[in-house]
């Protein structure tokens, strides 16, 4: 497609509940990326694949949190037992090719994740 | 390690005026800055980059920005503003080289508002 595609665009969740946020990168771009943005905060930093391999995984916030991207083109990330602190806008994002940021990195518009 | 500190998380300026936000970093390495804009309920979009060679560089919508190694600044200008400009702007910082140098890291970010 022309850029990233997230899905749902809004999720709430009951506290507890299993979530699971899909992102859809642009055809053919190598690596992705997630990102957590909480309120009034800037993005930080999730996890990081180049196609199907997961190759820094180091921002996830606690094992509930797990993402795969199977084929090396859509990615998700999944949630289990969610908590409050939780709540957030989910960034995808992808860039054409490795870890060099000179490609360039296209962002989608986010998932806001509520947990109630 | 890298960091990045952005001064006010709000600013207000008349349109025609002129538009400064501040950032600050500090990297291990030389580092990659970039200063990005989010609308509402929107993704993150580039408005322009610093990698290497000339220090003034020009973006997106008048915006520019000038690093200053020593003072460890990549301030963000614009000469008048619109308001359309009134978003969120956030200012980030990755490794040249190294492990984790295609993480970006965040400032907090600054909200723009213009006063017709």
């Amino acid at each position: 497609g022309a850029g990233v595609s997230q899905s749902p665009r809004y999720k709430v969740a009951k506290r507890g509940q299993d979530v699971a946020l899909r992102c859809d990168p642009i055809s053919g771009h190598v690596s992705l990326f997630w990102y957590q943005q909480a309120l009034g905060q800037g993005p930080e930093f999730l996890t990081y694949f180049q196609n199907e391999a997961q190759l820094d995984k180091s921002g996830l916030p606690s094992d509930r949190f797990f993402a795969e991207r199977p084929e090396g083109s859509v990615s998700t990330l999944k949630i289990q037992r969610t908590q409050q602190e939780d709540s957030a806008v989910y960034l995808c994002a992808s860039s054409l090719a490795g870890a060099n940021y000179l490609y360039g990195y296209t962002f989608g518009s986010g998932t806001r994740l509520t947990v109630v | 390690a890298q960091s990045v500190t952005q001064l006010g998380s709000h600013v207000s300026v008349s349109e025609g005026a002129l538009v400064l936000l501040r950032c600050n970093y500090s990297s291990s390495v030389p580092p990659y800055l970039f200063w990005y804009v989010q609308y509402p309920n929107q993704g993150l979009q580039l408005l322009l980059k610093y990698t290497t060679g000339a220090t003034l560089v020009k973006g997106i919508n008048g915006f520019e920005a000038e690093f200053k190694k020593s003072e460890t600044s990549f301030h963000l200008t614009k000469p008048s503003a619109h308001m359309s400009d009134a978003a969120e702007y956030f200012c980030a910082v990755t490794l040249s080289s190294g492990a984790g140098s295609y993480q970006l890291t965040f400032g907090k970010g600054t909200k723009l508002s213009v006063i017709p």
